[in-house]
């Protein structure tokens, strides 16, 4: 079974300009959610999208946005890029389904820098 | 707001010994996943949590679900150069949202 895979897989971008990144969830998985990580703030919760619905949002700029198509694999759109948005930006699939967490399944990242 | 702590923050230790890491938070949660960080890869799901008091062994890693469902601790037995990574703690909030604490980045020296 193919993993999560994400794209690009290192992006160099400068301020004030816009970047989507795209993530491809493994086969059957309906949630992929995105994540920020940075050295000094870890692992940030950006959202979550399930059957092209967002379900859950962190607490981010409304500059990041997100969607999700028919087929879950999804996209990430930074606008007006900042200095302090480059990080990895990693995204995870899951089941989504269920009471218990769905264990999740992450790609190997976005590098995005911002110069 | 809610949040999780981890410690050590890092550690160095010599190929054979073993390892013992915690997380820990002021909140109740009702599952406890673990996952390990390769340098340059994505966190991958070692070890899944979901009944306190629950203990879970995945190979030489063993976990537990703390009674008061306010921690969980990874233990690493035999130390490996592949066990250097940074290891990370997740929940889910009552609203649905994740959270992962800050890591424990485990070196290795052979």
């Amino acid at each position: 079974k193919a993993g999560v895979t994400q794209t690009p897989r290192y992006l160099i971008k400068t301020r004030g300009q816009q970047v989507t990144l795209s993530c491809s969830p493994i086969s059957g998985h309906r949630s992929v959610s995105w994540y920020q990580q940075t050295p000094g703030q870890g692992l940030q919760f950006l959202f979550e999208y399930f059957s092209e619905t967002q379900r859950n949002k962190g607490n981010f700029p409304g500059r990041f946005s997100g969607r999700q198509f028919s087929n879950s694999r999804s996209e990430m759109n930074v606008s007006t890029l900042e200095l302090g948005d480059s990080a990895l930006y990693l995204c995870a699939s899951s089941l989504g389904q269920g009471t218990h967490n769905s264990p999740l399944h992450f790609g190997n990242g976005t590098r995005l820098t911002v110069t | 707001g809610q949040q999780l702590n981890q410690s050590p923050q890092s550690m160095f230790i010599q190929e054979g010994e073993d390892v013992s890491m915690n997380c820990t938070s002021s909140s109740i949660f009702n599952t406890w996943l673990w996952y390990k960080q390769d340098p340059g890869e994505g966190p991958v799901l070692l070890i899944a949590l979901y009944k306190a008091g629950e203990l879970t062994s995945n190979g030489r890693l063993t976990a537990q679900f703390g009674i008061t469902r306010k921690d969980s601790f990874l233990n690493i037995s035999a130390s490996i150069p592949s066990d250097v990574g940074i290891y990370f703690c997740e929940v889910k909030t009552s609203y649905d949202k994740v959270i992962f604490g800050p890591g424990t980045s485990l070196s290795v020296i052979p």
